[in-house]
C-alpha cells in the first residue's frame, strides 16, 4: 500500500461549483498535511498548509484533516478557469523529513 | 520561479551519456531537493540535502549523483543516462513558514534516447 493516495482524475467541473480533493494516507505518524497546486509545465507551489488535525480556510480554499480516518481534503469554493491545474497533496512525519506526495489530482473548470 | 533557478531547462541525451542539472537558490536556506515527476507516478524525491556538505537519499536515487557546492548550489548528476530517466526534474528549497514548505523550479526536461 502506497502512503499517500490521490485519485488522479482528471476531474471536470463547471465554473462556479464546488470542488473537493481529497487524500488518504496510511502511516499515523503524518503530521504536517499540504496542498500544492501544479499548473501545466510550472513547478508546484504551495497552496495550504495545516499542521495536525482540524481546518484551515484562505479565500476560497478550505483544507480539512481528519487524522482519525487518515483523510486529509481541499475544497475550492466558487471555482474559476483559473483553478485548472493539477493539485498535489504532501505530508511529512518531523520538521526534518522529506514531504510524500500524492499523484496529483488534474482538475479542469470549465467556463 | 520562486528563487530557485534551474539549468538547462531541456535537454536531449542519448543512452550512456551523462550531464549535470544545476540548482541554485537566491537565499541561503539550509534544505535544498530534488524530485523526478513521471506521468501517473506523481513527484518521487531523488536527493535531498539538509545543509551544506551533507546529502542523503530519497526515495528513488539509483543512477544518479549530487553535490552540494555550498549554500546556494545543488546539483544532480547522470554518470550514464537511460531512457528510463527520461522525467521532468524539479529542485526545490525549504521556505521559513515551517515543515513541508518548499519553493520549486520551473522544472527541466530530459529526455534520453
Amino acid at each position: 500500500q502506497k502512503e499517500v493516495e490521490q485519485d488522479p482524475g482528471p476531474l471536470s467541473v463547471p465554473e462556479g461549483a464546488i470542488v473537493s480533493l481529497n487524500c488518504t494516507y496510511s502511516n499515523s505518524a503524518f503530521q504536517y498535511f499540504m496542498w500544492y497546486r501544479q499548473y501545466s509545465r510550472k513547478g508546484p507551489e504551495l497552496l495550504m498548509y495545516t499542521y495536525s488535525s482540524g481546518n484551515k480556510e484562505d479565500g476560497r480554499f478550505t483544507a480539512q484533516v481528519d487524522k482519525s480516518s487518515k483523510y486529509i481534503s481541499l475544497f475550492i469554493r466558487d471555482s474559476q478557469p483559473s483553478d485548472s491545474a493539477t493539485y498535489l497533496c504532501a505530508m511529512s512525519r518531523t520538521g526534518n523529513t522529506p514531504l510524500v506526495f500524492g499523484k496529483g489530482t488534474r482538475l479542469s473548470v470549465i467556463a | 520561479n520562486a528563487g530557485v533557478t534551474q539549468t538547462p531547462k531541456f535537454q536531449v541525451l542519448k543512452t550512456g551519456q551523462s550531464m549535470t542539472l544545476q540548482c541554485a537558490q537566491d537565499m541561503n536556506h539550509n534544505s535544498m531537493y530534488w524530485y523526478r515527476q513521471d506521468p501517473g507516478m506523481g513527484l518521487r524525491l531523488i536527493y535531498y540535502s539538509a545543509s551544506e556538505g551533507t546529502t542523503d537519499k530519497g526515495e528513488v536515487p539509483n543512477g544518479y549523483n549530487v553535490s552540494r557546492l555550498n549554500k546556494r548550489e545543488f546539483s544532480l548528476r547522470l554518470e550514464s543516462a537511460a531512457p528510463s530517466q527520461t522525467s521532468v526534474y524539479f529542485c526545490a528549497r525549504e521556505g521559513l513558514a515551517g515543515p513541508g514548505e518548499l519553493f520549486f523550479g520551473e522544472g527541466s526536461r530530459l529526455t534520453v534516447l
